[in-house]
């Protein structure tokens, strides 16, 4: 049973760092899948922040480029996510997932990153 | 980048109706390339249908897609209390990767 399981600070200052782990279990991250990051401002809808293989090839939504990093870590079966220079209008709920074909086809729980000095 | 526009906004129905959720897409896709997530009050997105039409794994059937080039449609048989909730439509392209639709709230008349 695929789960996924986002971790990370609630709270993160503005111009600061936001940065995620999710961890991966019931299937090999290296398994040939691509993994994402999805975030939901509170009582918004969905944006696809980006996606990565157990390689580390990485595709980015481009109104968010330049500020996202994403890296993972086979040893520990998980990936992760940096946002740099963080503002108000990063605050949202960040989900992790596993890409199905052309979908995103497991999500984990979600968890809120507040952007507030 | 292609965009979702789904309508109704909002839809009351009761239980035991028949619901039907649009999403028009900007530009003609791939009916492969459709999905419909459901989505509750502090839960996790779920996925319902794939492919425009195929219901994920544990799906019921009352839940079926349809739709092709710009014009797809969730429809939900008879509706049950646990229903209710809000739906997104998502379709997959080169960049970015998943873009989703503002979502249909499906609320109890």
């Amino acid at each position: 049973q695929v789960q996924l399981q986002e971790s990370g600070p609630g709270l993160v200052k503005p111009s600061g760092t936001l940065s995620l782990t999710c961890a991966v279990s019931g299937v090999s991250i290296s398994n040939g899948y691509w993994w994402s990051w999805v975030r939901q401002p509170p009582g918004k809808g969905l944006e696809w922040i980006g996606e990565i293989d157990h390689s580390g090839s990485a595709s980015y939504n481009p109104s968010l480029k330049s500020r996202v990093i994403m890296s993972v870590d086979k040893s520990k079966n998980q990936f992760s996510l940096r946002l740099t220079s963080v503002t108000a209008a990063d605050t949202a709920v960040y989900y992790c997932g596993r890409n199905g074909d052309y979908d995103v086809d497991y999500w984990g729980q979600g968890t809120l990153v507040t952007v507030s000095s | 980048e292609i965009v979702l526009t789904q309508s109704p906004g909002t839809l009351s129905l009761s239980p035991g109706e028949r619901a039907a959720l649009s999403c028009r897409t900007s530009q003609s896709i791939t009916s492969t390339y459709l999905a419909w997530y459901q989505q509750k009050p502090g839960q996790a997105p779920r996925l319902l249908i794939y492919g425009a039409s195929t219901r994920a794994t544990g799906i019921p059937d009352r839940f079926s897609g349809s739709g092709s080039g710009t014009d797809f449609t969730l429809t939900i048989s008879r509706l049950e209390p646990e229903d209710f909730a809000v739906y997104y439509c998502q379709q997959y392209d080169s960049s970015p990767r998943y873009t989703f639709g503002q979502g249909t709230k499906l609320e109890i008349k």
